[in-house]
């Protein structure tokens, strides 16, 4: 079983809609949680960042961490064509010896059609 | 603004060749790491490096090896390609346990 479980979509909404985008994990020593955005023929870049536990918000962009269920999730309201990507999770325990080690998901690719 | 660039953006190689991948980043970045992305298995990491000339496996290191002569480089080599090391291969630089930095990636094909 791998450490970081994402469900690879593919996904498409209309422009407009609210996107669910969820992974699970297995490793509680996981306290630093990411999202990624990847777009086609690029490297991923950081969307949101969250320490432990609770909900952040960045405009559009909601993260939600419920470390008792080893649970995140990405929400996009009034999704658009320019949010057509793949998602990446990644997480990453604290200290010690991972010196900023992340463990990833396997990508959501996500299509949003106007 | 962060720069990760690595040295081709598309290579094509034949079996039993050595190859180099190159990254160098631009931010005095402590930890380099260099992984490979494959269609339904996401990011893997290769090998990271948290100081110059130190080096850690990370989960598939088998058949690549890596060298850190200075900070802002950080070199991945495949001592003799295979065909299934074809793959997209991506370098990151972090400080400390904050964001990672992509570069663009390389696209590798070994024939």
């Amino acid at each position: 079983q791998k450490e970081v479980e994402q469900d690879p979509g593919p996904l498409s909404v209309p422009e407009g809609a609210i996107v669910s985008l969820n992974c699970t994990y297995s490793n509680s020593a996981f306290q630093y949680f990411m999202w990624n955005r990847q777009y086609s023929r690029k490297g991923p870049e950081l969307l949101m960042y969250t320490y432990s536990s609770g909900n952040k918000e960045d405009g559009r962009f909601t993260a939600q961490v419920d470390k008792s269920s080893k649970y995140i999730s990405l929400f996009i309201r009034d999704s658009q064509p320019s949010d057509s990507a793949t998602y990446l999770c990644a997480m990453s325990s604290a200290g010690g010896t991972s010196y900023g080690k992340l463990t990833f998901g396997q990508g959501t690719i996500l299509t949003v059609h106007p | 603004d962060v720069k990760v660039t690595q040295s081709s953006r598309y290579l094509v190689k034949r079996t039993g060749e050595k190859v180099f991948l190159e990254c160098v980043q631009d931010m005095d970045h402590e930890n380099m790491f260099w992984y490979r992305q494959d269609p339904g298995l996401g990011l893997r990491l290769i090998y990271f490096s948290y100081d110059v000339k130190m080096k850690e496996k990370g989960d598939i290191p088998e058949g690549y090896s890596v060298s850190r002569e200075k900070k802002e480089r950080f070199s991945l080599i495949l001592e003799s390609a295979s065909t299934n090391q074809t793959s997209m291969y991506l370098c990151a630089s972090s400080l400390g346990l904050r964001e990672q930095f992509f570069g663009p990636g390389t696209r590798l094909t070994v024939l």
